[in-house]
């Protein structure tokens, strides 16, 4: 069965210090592998889409990374800010039966 | 400005009802997608298109329906056979090819009087 998984389930971190979000999944024969942000109350906000060939995708302060093979990716995000506060998710676009399947997200909170 | 339009922001649902929950996108995307998102899961989709007159059914399409008679638009109906319809509805699009990333419109939330 396919899967998406992300840990921690919800993260607080004082302003200024650089984080990781951690993004794990089962079955490495994807397309691609997708970080969103999301709101509270709003849709998903497409941020970095690292494709199975790549190894990492930046954009100004974030940086992911894609290890194909462990079944993992990684969000960095650099000199945090309280307006980082928000829920990140991955989705991974699955070879098999073309699926994307979400994970439930990382809940991150910046302290000002 | 491109982009996808889901409307209305807030719905309301009576007993027995069907409501229509409405999609539309100026990107030019073949691809469209309706989610649900509940408290603490992840999205689920419910049903994708990848092309006008198709589609397909996603791991929860009981209790709803969608038609796609033109490319621009995917309106997602939720029939009184749902009896579990609160909740959070997000509509996504895709160009045509494998890495071309998913845009989501700002969601309907569907609440039940």
């Amino acid at each position: 069965k396919q899967e998406v998984t992300q840990i921690p389930a919800a993260l607080s971190v004082p302003e200024g210090e650089n984080l990781v979000l951690n993004c794990s999944f089962t079955d490495s024969a994807i397309y691609n592998l997708q970080w969103f942000r999301q709101d509270p109350g709003k849709g998903l906000t497409s941020l970095l889409l690292i494709q199975s060939s790549q190894r990492e995708q930046t954009s100004g302060r974030l940086n992911a990374s894609l290890d194909k093979s462990s079944g993992r990716s990684t969000l960095y995000i650099a000199a945090s800010q309280p307006g980082d506060s928000a829920t990140y998710l991955c989705a991974v676009r699955f070879h098999r039966d073309d699926k994307i399947i979400f994970g439930k997200g990382t809940r991150l909170h910046i302290l000002p | 400005d491109g982009g996808i339009t889901q409307s209305p922001k807030y719905l309301f649902r009576k007993e027995g009802q069907n409501v229509t929950l409405s999609c539309e996108q100026n990107l030019n995307h073949d691809a469209m997608y309706w989610y649900r998102q509940d408290p603490g899961q992840g999205l689920r989709l419910i049903y994708y298109s990848q092309i006008v007159n198709d589609f397909q059914k996603g791991d929860i399409a009981e209790g709803y329906s969608v038609s796609r008679e033109k490319k621009e638009s995917f309106p997602l109906t939720v029939t009184s056979a749902q009896k579990n319809p609160t909740a959070f509805y997000l509509c996504a699009s895709r160009d045509r090819g494998p890495n071309q990333p998913q845009h989501f419109g700002d969601g309907t939330r569907l609440s039940i009087l």
